[in-house]
């Protein structure tokens, strides 16, 4: 089981281009959620959607940040323009079953730098 | 509002040894607490998750204890190994409402095992 896959892993950009993080849920899984990591602030919800339907972006910092979620089994969170600030570990989550545990499984990450 | 302190915010300690982690919340309506590894580069794996009604809970050499009254857990290592070094997160979940679940997270602790 391959669990939560984000890609791509690393992304460099320059300050003002659009960036694109995508998210493979774990099939079954209802909800998914978008998380932001940093030293400072450490895991921050910036939104979350259940059965594909945006219930909370509270979280997001600004309108320059955008996610969708077009069916289960892909979500998006777009940055246009970037900028330095949005430098960050940006997960993927889904809530469900998964293996031996019941509850949230992470993906990897992508570690954006925004120069 | 809610929150979660983790404390020490990072700790060296020498292969072999154990080692005590602490997390003080408050979150309510408090629904669960959850303790995360997160090793660099990856996303926070579940590591324990206690309920109200529950004092102790292991995992191994991971021991977790929770204290609903004073709202204090703590994550209690045994014999650490290298493999131990990431940081710990801790997680507290409030119920709010509709069957929706509010997480707080603390901003963990970084713990490096050292030959």
């Amino acid at each position: 089981d391959a669990g939560v896959i984000q890609s791509p892993r690393h992304e460099v950009t320059e300050m003002g281009q659009e960036v694109t993080l995508r998210c493979k849920p774990i099939s079954g899984h209802n909800s998914l959620f978008w998380y932001r990591q940093t030293m400072m602030r450490g895991l921050e919800l910036l939104i979350y959607f259940n059965n594909n339907v945006p219930i909370d972006d509270s979280g997001m910092p600004e309108d320059r940040f955008s996610a969708k979620m077009p069916n289960a089994s892909f979500s998006t969170l777009k940055i246009q323009p970037s900028e330095p600030r949005d430098s960050a570990v940006y997960f993927c989550a889904t809530w469900g079953r998964h293996l031996t545990d019941y509850g949230y499984t992470f993906g990897s990450g992508t570690r954006l730098t925004v120069v | 509002k809610n929150q979660v302190e983790q404390s020490p915010q990072s700790l060296i300690i020498l292969e072999g040894k154990n080692c005590t982690l602490q997390c003080n919340y408050t979150v309510s309506p408090f629904s669960n607490l959850r303790w995360y590894k997160q090793d660099t580069g990856r996303g926070p794996v579940s590591l324990t998750i206690m309920t109200f009604s529950e004092n102790t809970k292991s995992n191994g050499r991971y021991t977790a204890t929770l204290d609903a009254d004073t709202k204090q857990s703590s994550l209690h290592i045994t014999a650490s190994q290298l493999s131990d070094s990431a940081s710990y997160i801790c997680v507290v979940s409030a119920y709010s409402g509709a069957g929706s679940y509010q997480l707080t997270f603390g901003k963990g602790t970084k713990l490096s095992v050292i030959p």
